[in-house]
């Protein structure tokens, strides 16, 4: 059981470039998640996957996309990496609904916008 | 808007001391509250969840309680050694499924 991976774990890209950050999680989970940590700021939602074929919206989800792409897979996209997306970010997974669940975390992304 | 505020920020003490960690937050009406710690360059590993029904939660050395009317949770760590430094995360699910972190407790416990 590898739980939660994330590809890849560092990234550096110039201003306006795009990329996508990979999860996939091998737990059988119907919700996934995708947070940035930043420095003082702690950790923030951007975007989540209740279950398959279902996606929210965050706290900070401007410039960012997410696509869910099976049961497994739950990508987020940059569409024009801006130097405010310096960050690391983290993508985590749960059973589902239902106050016993606990979330499992990935080991985090990299990135750095120059 | 859920907002979640760790005390101390960062907390130095000698190997043995027993530790509380406090978290407090402002709307009471959770699901849940999770405890998480991160090493340093890593991701986060949960210890304990404590549902809203529930008062305490026990894993090891590790002791959470939960005053959910007062939107508190203390995270109390007996005899703490220097595998336990890391910073110590809490977080707590109000909306459908999402976490609100606070910005942490640096733990340093030093031989």
């Amino acid at each position: 059981n590898a739980g939660v991976t994330q590809t890849p774990k560092f990234q550096v890209l110039k201003t306006g470039q795009s990329m996508t950050l990979q999860c996939a999680q091998d737990m059988n989970h119907n919700s996934m998640y995708w947070y940035r940590q930043d420095p003082g700021m702690g950790l923030r939602l951007i975007y989540y996957s209740a279950s398959e074929g279902t996606t929210d919206k965050g706290e900070v989800p401007n410039g960012y996309n997410v696509s869910r792409l099976n049961k497994r897979e739950f990508s987020l996209r940059l569409e024009s990496a801006a130097p405010s997306q310096t960050s690391v970010y983290f993508c985590a997974s749960r059973v589902g609904a239902g106050s016993s669940y606990e979330q499992y975390f990935g080991p985090g992304t990299r990135l750095t916008v120059t | 808007k859920q907002e979640v505020t760790q005390i101390p920020a960062a907390l130095s003490v000698p190997e043995g001391e027993n530790l509380v960690l406090n978290c407090s937050f402002t709307d009471s009406a959770i699901y849940n509250l999770q405890w998480f710690r991160q090493d340093p360059g890593k991701g986060l590993t949960s210890l304990l969840l404590i549902q809203s029904s529930q008062r305490e939660q026990t894993s090891g050395r590790l002791n959470a309680s939960l005053d959910k009317s007062s939107g508190r949770s203390t995270l109390y760590i007996a005899a703490s050694q220097p595998g336990d430094s890391a910073t110590y995360l809490c977080a707590v699910m109000s909306g459908y499924s999402t976490l609100t972190f606070g910005k942490g407790t640096m733990l340093l416990v030093s031989p």
